[in-house]
C-alpha cells in the first residue's frame, strides 16, 4: 500500500514555462517532506524540504506548497530549463516518531523542452 | 565537502552467492541509510544506522543485514542472493536520524546484478 503516490509519471514542460510535480500521502503522521532530483546512473539529490508547521517554502527557482488538509504537496520550478530534465522523487517522514527513514514515491520524469 | 561515496559502483554475483556493498558517509554525519531501487521501483527502506547501531529495518528478509563501524561507513550484506535482488542499492547519510528533521543525501549507488 503505497503511503506516497506521485501519479504522474512523467511531465513535459517547455524551457522557460513553469513546472509544477504533484505529491499525494495518505499518512497523517508524515511531518516532513522532501523532493529530490536524480539522473540516470546517479544518486537522488536533494532540492528542498519542507515541515508540516510550513505551507511554503522556497529556494531560487524551487517552491514547495503543502496543503495537509488535502494530504498534497506540490513541487513549482520556475522557469524551468533544460538541465532540470530528470526524475524528480517525493519524500516523506515520520520523524516525530523517530522513525529515520524516507517514504518515497515512484517519481516523475520531467522532460524540458528547449 | 566531499560527499556520500560507495563501492563498488557495479557488482555481478550469481544466485546463492553473497553480495558486500561498502559506504562512506559526508564527515560528520553519523548516520547512514540503506534503500534499495529495483526496476520500476521507488526507492525501498533497508536499513538505518546511527552511532553504530540499527535503528530500524524495512520490510526485507534477514538475509539482508549490514553493520555500522566505529568511523560511521557501513556495509550491506545480502546473502543468497536471488534473481529479485537485481536493484540499484543506495546509500544515504544524515546528521543524527534521531534528534529531528535531517536532511538525506544520497551516494551515487552500487548496481547489483545477479545472474
Amino acid at each position: 500500500d503505497q503511503q506516497v503516490k506521485q501519479n504522474s509519471p512523467s511531465l513535459s514542460v517547455q524551457e522557460g514555462r513553469i513546472s509544477i510535480l504533484n505529491c499525494d500521502y495518505t499518512n497523517s503522521m508524515f511531518d516532513y517532506f522532501l523532493w529530490y532530483k536524480k539522473y540516470p546512473a546517479e544518486g537522488p539529490t536533494f532540492l528542498i524540504s519542507i515541515s508540516s508547521i510550513k505551507d511554503k517554502n522556497e529556494d531560487g527557482r524551487f517552491t514547495v506548497f503543502l496543503n495537509k488538509s488535502a494530504k498534497h504537496l506540490s513541487l513549482h520550478i520556475v522557469p524551468s530549463q533544460p538541465g532540470d530534465s530528470a526524475v524528480y522523487f517525493c519524500a516523506a517522514s515520520d520523524y516525530g516518531g523517530s522513525q529515520g527513514n524516507l517514504i518515497f514515491g515512484k517519481g516523475t520524469k520531467l522532460s524540458v523542452k528547449p | 565537502e566531499a560527499g556520500v561515496t560507495q563501492s563498488p559502483t557495479h557488482l555481478i554475483k550469481t544466485r546463492g552467492q553473497q553480495a558486500t556493498l561498502r559506504c562512506s558517509p559526508i564527515s560528520g554525519h553519523t548516520s547512514v541509510y540503506w534503500y534499495q531501487q529495483a526496476l520500476g521501483l521507488g526507492l525501498q527502506f533497508l536499513l538505518w544506522y546511527d552511532e553504530g547501531e540499527e535503528r530500524n529495518r524495512g520490510n526485507f528478509p534477514p538475509r539482508f543485514s549490514g553493520r555500522q563501524f566505529p568511523n560511521y561507513s557501513s556495509e550491506l550484506n545480502v546473502n543468497a542472493l536471488e534473481l529479485e535482488d537485481s536493484a540499484l542499492y543506495l546509500c544515504a547519510s544524515s546528521l543524527t536520524g534521531t534528534s529531528g528533521k535531517e536532511t538525506q543525501y544520497f551516494g551515487p549507488g552500487t548496481r547489483l546484478l545477479v545472474l
